[in-house]
């Protein structure tokens, strides 16, 4: 089965820092993506990245990139110099794999909670 | 700007009343999808329209159900809402099925309180 693991509940980080947040995965699909969604305390999702398993490059969105392994089945979010207004909860998402479904039917991790501090 | 508005933003209402959440779009997307989110987990599926298909998620309580009466509207029924069904309900949208991150686009959410 799809599987996405956040293994972070929480994370720390000063103004101006970077910061990366760990996302792992596992499908049996050959062909699939990743996002990355914001989520503020007012509750609205806001997507920030995305990265299919065969783009060569990894993404970048301005201050957000994708630290992309596809060997380790990782897609790790890296967030450069840290606002105290990216302080939110973060997601990881991918769709659903074919066999079980399939299309843009997303499957979240748990999510990281991110606090940017001064 | 093309976008995806929930109505209402907060929404509370009594258990066992029926309540009936709204997500409209101007992306002229052909898949609509809800979400929902206890607190402090992450989204599950409920169910989602292509077009006028209706494709329940099996582990959906029958008590939730969806209707799509034309491509820019998608509403969500709880017919009796139980203290359980305390979430924020997210409405999103994408072009179709299959073209994998194009446009994918959530609305902000009703977060809905039983009482």
């Amino acid at each position: 089965a799809q599987k996405i693991t956040q293994t972070q509940p929480g994370m720390f980080v000063q103004e101006k820092e970077a910061v990366t947040l760990d996302c792992t995965y596992d499908t049996s699909d050959q062909s699939y993506g990743l996002f990355w969604y914001k989520q503020p305390s007012s509750g609205e999702m806001i997507f920030l990245i995305y990265q299919g398993s065969y783009d060569e490059q990894n993404a970048t969105e301005g201050r957000y990139s994708l630290n992309f392994q596809k060997a380790r089945k990782s897609a790790n979010l890296v967030i450069s110099a840290s606002q105290l207004g990216d302080s939110a909860m973060y997601f990881c998402a991918m769709p659903r794999p074919i066999l079980t479904g399939g299309g843009n039917k997303l499957t979240f991790g748990t999510g990281t909670q991110l606090k940017v501090e001064l | 700007d093309a976008m995806v508005i929930q109505n209402p933003r907060y929404q509370v209402t009594q258990f066992g009343k029926p309540v009936t959440l709204s997500c409209s779009q101007t992306l002229n997307h052909n898949v609509m999808y809800w979400y929902q989110q206890k607190s402090s987990q992450a989204p599950k599926l409920l169910f989602h329209y292509y077009d006028k298909d209706f494709n329940n998620e099996a582990d959906t309580p029958d008590n939730f159900q969806s209707r799509r009466p034309n491509t820019s509207f998608c509403f969500l029924d709880i017919r009796s809402p139980g203290l359980g069904d305390t979430a924020m309900y997210l409405c999103a949208t994408s072009r179709d099925l299959w073209t994998l991150g194009y446009g994918y686009t959530f609305g902000s959410g009703t977060r809905l309180t039983v009482v």
